[in-house]
């Protein structure tokens, strides 16, 4: 099956600091990639949508200057959240869309999941 | 636009119990519907889905049949496991709206051995 991977799986950073996510898709190739973050016991929330060699359309509420996106490559989507603070602590999943043989371009395939917590 | 609701909260079965989820949803379109799993400290997996209305999605034991004259898309087991404790997401996705997957709250079971 498709298998999507997140590097790196917790990060540990300093206040002010900027941390970088990497998302790939190992074995298909994403013409979608989608980035939700995760509080604890609650559901994802899509902060963005990001389409190879597009600029990532964000959701209401989302800073796109803060939470830069950049989708270069059909394998690869990049998350970095810059000039971090405490309240941006949370779990950073990336979801993966696309074909990938006999899968429909309709699966969307997770990450593990990066857990960030911003001292 | 669209939405997802679910049974609230946490399910606490017995092993062997029978198993009820309640998914029910909201969309102008016509959605493919989801279930997915997530295990403490990872991404949510697919755990089953259904394409279209009257579909019916399986897998390990569960399923969860595609009601559209409901907007229903309950999840159910016979006999639950405790290795099945885990969060269930129930999500439906419209073949418009920019193909985005919407989620409900999730449904965290925990079967009591």
């Amino acid at each position: 099956g498709a298998v999507v991977s997140q590097h790196p799986s917790w990060v540990i950073c300093k206040s002010g600091t900027s941390v970088k996510i990497e998302c790939r898709s190992l074995d298909f190739q994403a013409t979608t990639m989608f980035w939700y973050r995760q509080f604890p016991k609650q559901s994802l929330m899509l902060m963005a949508t990001s389409n190879e060699g597009s600029k990532a359309t964000y959701e209401q509420g989302v800073e796109k200057d803060k939470f830069l996106i950049n989708h270069a490559s059909l394998t690869l989507s990049t998350l970095t959240v810059t000039s971090a603070h405490p309240e941006d602590s949370s779990f950073y999943i990336c979801s993966a869309r696309g074909l990938a043989g006999a899968l429909t371009t309709y699966e969307q395939y997770f990450g593990p999941g990066t857990r960030l917590t911003v001292t | 636009g669209d939405s997802v609701v679910q049974t609230e909260g946490q399910v606490l079965p017995s092993e062997g119990d029978s198993l009820i989820v309640n998914c029910s949803y909201e969309t102008t379109q016509y959605p493919s519907l989801f279930w997915y799993v997530q295990y403490p400290g990872e991404g949510p997996q697919l755990h089953l889905k259904a394409m279209k209305a009257n579909d019916k999605g399986r897998n390990k034991g569960f399923e969860a049949m595609y009601r559209k004259e409901t907007t229903s898309f309950h999840l159910e087991k016979d006999s639950v496991q405790e290795s099945d404790s885990a969060v269930y997401f129930c999500a439906l996705r419209s073949h418009t709206n920019a193909g985005k997957s919407t989620f409900g709250d999730g449904t965290t079971l925990t079967v009591k051995p």
